[in-house]
Protein backbone atom coordinates (compact mmCIF):
# COMPACT_ATOMS: atom_id res chain seq x y z
CA UNK A 1 0.00 0.00 0.00
CA UNK A 2 1.44 3.59 -0.14
CA UNK A 3 3.58 4.88 2.52
CA UNK A 4 4.70 8.36 3.48
CA UNK A 5 8.56 8.12 4.97
CA UNK A 6 9.86 10.43 7.31
CA UNK A 7 13.02 11.31 8.03
CA UNK A 8 14.80 11.33 10.66
CA UNK A 9 13.32 9.60 13.20
CA UNK A 10 15.35 11.21 15.93
CA UNK A 11 16.70 14.62 16.31
CA UNK A 12 18.49 15.85 19.17
CA UNK A 13 18.76 19.80 19.32
CA UNK A 14 20.64 22.25 21.28
CA UNK A 15 17.84 25.02 22.45
CA UNK A 16 18.42 27.84 19.86
CA UNK A 17 19.45 25.60 17.16
CA UNK A 18 17.09 24.79 14.19
CA UNK A 19 15.32 21.33 13.33
CA UNK A 20 13.94 20.05 10.11
CA UNK A 21 11.71 17.25 9.64
CA UNK A 22 11.13 15.82 5.91
CA UNK A 23 7.95 13.46 4.72
CA UNK A 24 8.53 11.84 1.16
CA UNK A 25 6.01 9.56 -1.25
CA UNK A 26 6.63 7.99 -4.15
CA UNK A 27 2.58 9.13 -5.30
CA UNK A 28 1.36 12.72 -5.65
CA UNK A 29 -0.89 13.19 -2.75
CA UNK A 30 -3.84 15.91 -2.70
CA UNK A 31 -2.41 17.45 0.96
CA UNK A 32 -0.52 16.85 3.19
CA UNK A 33 -0.92 17.43 7.09
CA UNK A 34 1.21 18.19 9.81
CA UNK A 35 0.62 17.13 13.66
CA UNK A 36 2.38 17.11 16.76
CA UNK A 37 2.00 15.12 19.76
CA UNK A 38 3.95 15.94 22.96
CA UNK A 39 5.12 13.22 25.40
CA UNK A 40 2.20 11.28 26.76
CA UNK A 41 -0.53 13.04 24.93
CA UNK A 42 -2.65 12.94 21.52
CA UNK A 43 -1.43 14.03 17.89
CA UNK A 44 -2.61 17.67 17.44
CA UNK A 45 -3.57 19.05 14.41
CA UNK A 46 -1.16 22.23 13.34
CA UNK A 47 -1.44 22.69 9.18
CA UNK A 48 -2.15 21.59 5.93
CA UNK A 49 -0.79 22.34 2.88
CA UNK A 50 -2.88 22.07 -0.77
CA UNK A 51 -1.02 23.71 -3.07
CA UNK A 52 1.69 22.89 -5.06
CA UNK A 53 4.73 24.99 -3.59
CA UNK A 54 3.04 25.99 -1.08
CA UNK A 55 5.05 27.48 2.00
CA UNK A 56 2.74 28.39 5.23
CA UNK A 57 4.57 30.13 8.04
CA UNK A 58 3.36 29.49 11.61
CA UNK A 59 5.95 31.82 14.13
CA UNK A 60 8.81 29.78 13.76
CA UNK A 61 7.27 27.10 12.28
CA UNK A 62 7.96 26.89 8.68
CA UNK A 63 5.87 24.58 6.38
CA UNK A 64 6.76 23.53 2.90
CA UNK A 65 4.83 21.30 -0.22
CA UNK A 66 6.92 20.26 -2.69
CA UNK A 67 6.55 21.65 -6.23
CA UNK A 68 5.54 17.90 -7.77
CA UNK A 69 3.07 16.90 -4.37
CA UNK A 70 5.31 14.19 -3.34
CA UNK A 71 7.13 16.03 -0.62
CA UNK A 72 6.90 18.24 2.75
CA UNK A 73 9.25 19.79 5.32
CA UNK A 74 8.91 21.17 8.74
CA UNK A 75 11.02 23.82 9.64
CA UNK A 76 12.13 25.16 13.22
CA UNK A 77 14.18 28.34 13.72
CA UNK A 78 15.10 28.81 17.36
CA UNK A 79 13.89 25.51 18.83
CA UNK A 80 12.42 26.34 22.31
CA UNK A 81 12.19 23.38 25.10
CA UNK A 82 8.39 23.68 24.17
CA UNK A 83 8.67 22.44 20.79
CA UNK A 84 9.72 19.00 22.55
CA UNK A 85 7.16 15.93 20.64
CA UNK A 86 6.94 13.78 18.08
CA UNK A 87 5.95 15.57 14.97
CA UNK A 88 4.29 13.40 12.40
CA UNK A 89 2.85 14.21 8.55
CA UNK A 90 -0.40 12.88 7.47
CA UNK A 91 -0.80 12.38 3.20
CA UNK A 92 -4.08 12.77 1.72
CA UNK A 93 -3.68 10.15 -1.83
CA UNK A 94 -4.28 12.10 -4.92
CA UNK A 95 -6.60 9.54 -6.15
CA UNK A 96 -10.10 9.32 -4.20
CA UNK A 97 -12.47 7.17 -4.05
CA UNK A 98 -15.69 6.98 -1.55
CA UNK A 99 -14.08 4.04 0.14
CA UNK A 100 -10.95 6.05 1.18
CA UNK A 101 -12.56 9.72 1.65
CA UNK A 102 -11.12 11.37 4.22
CA UNK A 103 -8.50 8.95 4.92
CA UNK A 104 -5.35 10.00 6.13
CA UNK A 105 -1.35 7.79 5.75
CA UNK A 106 0.85 9.20 8.39
CA UNK A 107 4.49 9.07 8.67
CA UNK A 108 6.41 7.25 11.29
CA UNK A 109 7.08 10.25 12.81
CA UNK A 110 10.12 12.47 13.59
CA UNK A 111 10.76 12.96 17.68
CA UNK A 112 12.34 16.09 18.56
CA UNK A 113 14.46 16.60 21.99
CA UNK A 114 15.63 20.26 23.12
CA UNK A 115 18.45 20.32 25.44
CA UNK A 116 17.94 23.82 27.26
CA UNK B 1 -17.75 23.10 20.36
CA UNK B 2 -16.84 19.28 19.04
CA UNK B 3 -15.09 17.18 21.55
CA UNK B 4 -14.38 13.40 21.72
CA UNK B 5 -14.54 11.27 24.30
CA UNK B 6 -12.36 8.43 25.11
CA UNK B 7 -12.30 5.70 28.05
CA UNK B 8 -11.04 3.99 29.65
CA UNK B 9 -7.76 5.78 29.54
CA UNK B 10 -5.68 2.97 30.92
CA UNK B 11 -6.48 -0.18 30.70
CA UNK B 12 -4.80 -3.70 31.77
CA UNK B 13 -6.42 -6.66 30.51
CA UNK B 14 -4.79 -10.69 30.58
CA UNK B 15 -4.21 -12.96 27.44
CA UNK B 16 -7.14 -14.46 25.90
CA UNK B 17 -9.64 -11.72 27.45
CA UNK B 18 -11.67 -9.36 26.01
CA UNK B 19 -11.95 -6.05 25.12
CA UNK B 20 -14.14 -3.15 24.35
CA UNK B 21 -13.10 0.57 24.05
CA UNK B 22 -15.66 2.98 23.57
CA UNK B 23 -15.32 6.72 21.69
CA UNK B 24 -17.89 9.18 21.09
CA UNK B 25 -18.10 12.82 19.74
CA UNK B 26 -20.17 15.59 20.57
CA UNK B 27 -21.43 18.70 18.95
CA UNK B 28 -20.62 17.17 15.02
CA UNK B 29 -22.90 15.19 12.95
CA UNK B 30 -22.24 12.28 10.53
CA UNK B 31 -18.21 12.59 11.00
CA UNK B 32 -15.55 10.69 10.22
CA UNK B 33 -14.28 8.08 12.44
CA UNK B 34 -10.72 6.45 12.74
CA UNK B 35 -9.28 3.94 15.24
CA UNK B 36 -5.46 4.08 15.49
CA UNK B 37 -3.09 1.98 17.50
CA UNK B 38 0.44 3.56 18.49
CA UNK B 39 3.17 1.28 19.68
CA UNK B 40 5.72 2.28 22.18
CA UNK B 41 7.66 5.25 20.43
CA UNK B 42 5.88 4.18 16.84
CA UNK B 43 4.07 6.04 14.39
CA UNK B 44 0.46 5.93 14.03
CA UNK B 45 -1.31 2.39 12.66
CA UNK B 46 -4.89 3.32 10.80
CA UNK B 47 -7.02 0.19 12.10
CA UNK B 48 -10.41 1.52 11.16
CA UNK B 49 -12.10 3.82 9.76
CA UNK B 50 -16.01 4.74 9.53
CA UNK B 51 -17.43 7.53 6.86
CA UNK B 52 -21.10 6.35 8.68
CA UNK B 53 -23.39 4.14 10.55
CA UNK B 54 -22.56 0.61 10.04
CA UNK B 55 -19.88 1.23 7.66
CA UNK B 56 -16.31 0.07 8.48
CA UNK B 57 -13.18 -0.15 6.66
CA UNK B 58 -10.72 -2.41 8.17
CA UNK B 59 -6.67 -1.41 7.11
CA UNK B 60 -5.06 -4.44 8.72
CA UNK B 61 -5.62 -8.13 9.41
CA UNK B 62 -5.80 -8.76 12.91
CA UNK B 63 -8.17 -9.69 15.68
CA UNK B 64 -9.71 -6.64 16.34
CA UNK B 65 -13.05 -5.31 15.26
CA UNK B 66 -15.31 -2.25 15.32
CA UNK B 67 -18.31 -1.09 14.91
CA UNK B 68 -20.57 2.16 14.46
CA UNK B 69 -24.07 1.42 16.47
CA UNK B 70 -24.55 5.43 16.21
CA UNK B 71 -23.87 8.23 14.20
CA UNK B 72 -21.10 9.83 16.91
CA UNK B 73 -19.93 6.23 18.23
CA UNK B 74 -17.96 4.17 17.49
CA UNK B 75 -16.51 0.60 19.32
CA UNK B 76 -13.31 -1.09 18.95
CA UNK B 77 -13.35 -4.85 20.03
CA UNK B 78 -11.66 -7.92 20.45
CA UNK B 79 -13.08 -11.50 21.73
CA UNK B 80 -9.33 -12.47 22.52
CA UNK B 81 -6.71 -10.30 23.30
CA UNK B 82 -2.91 -11.16 22.33
CA UNK B 83 0.56 -9.67 23.80
CA UNK B 84 0.36 -7.62 20.66
CA UNK B 85 -2.52 -5.85 21.28
CA UNK B 86 -0.52 -3.80 23.66
CA UNK B 87 0.01 -0.12 22.65
CA UNK B 88 -1.60 3.12 22.60
CA UNK B 89 -5.32 2.91 20.67
CA UNK B 90 -6.46 6.60 19.66
CA UNK B 91 -9.53 7.43 18.41
CA UNK B 92 -10.59 10.66 15.86
CA UNK B 93 -13.09 12.07 13.86
CA UNK B 94 -13.05 14.55 11.11
CA UNK B 95 -16.07 16.51 9.24
CA UNK B 96 -17.04 14.20 6.42
CA UNK B 97 -16.76 15.92 2.78
CA UNK B 98 -16.75 13.83 -0.21
CA UNK B 99 -13.14 14.14 -1.81
CA UNK B 100 -12.14 15.80 1.15
CA UNK B 101 -9.03 14.90 3.62
CA UNK B 102 -10.07 17.28 6.31
CA UNK B 103 -8.28 17.74 9.51
CA UNK B 104 -8.33 14.70 12.18
CA UNK B 105 -9.42 15.69 15.82
CA UNK B 106 -7.80 12.97 18.33
CA UNK B 107 -9.11 11.80 21.31
CA UNK B 108 -7.06 11.12 24.53
CA UNK B 109 -6.33 7.64 24.10
CA UNK B 110 -6.33 4.77 25.99
CA UNK B 111 -2.95 2.97 26.86
CA UNK B 112 -3.40 -0.70 27.19
CA UNK B 113 -1.51 -3.53 28.47
CA UNK B 114 -2.18 -6.85 27.78
CA UNK B 115 -0.07 -9.18 30.62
Amino acid sequence: GQQVMQIPQYQHVQEGEDFTTYCNSSTTLSNIQWYKQRPGGHPVFLIQLVKSGEVKKQKRLTFQFGEAKKNSSLHITATQTTDVGTYFCAAGIEKWSASNTGKLIFGQGTTLQVKP
Amino acid sequence: SQTIHQWPATLVQPVGSPLSLECTVEGTSNPNLYWYRQAAGRGLQLLFYSVGIGQISSEVPQNLSASRPQDRQFILSSKKLLLSDSGFYLCAWSVHRAGAHNEQFFGPGTRLTVL
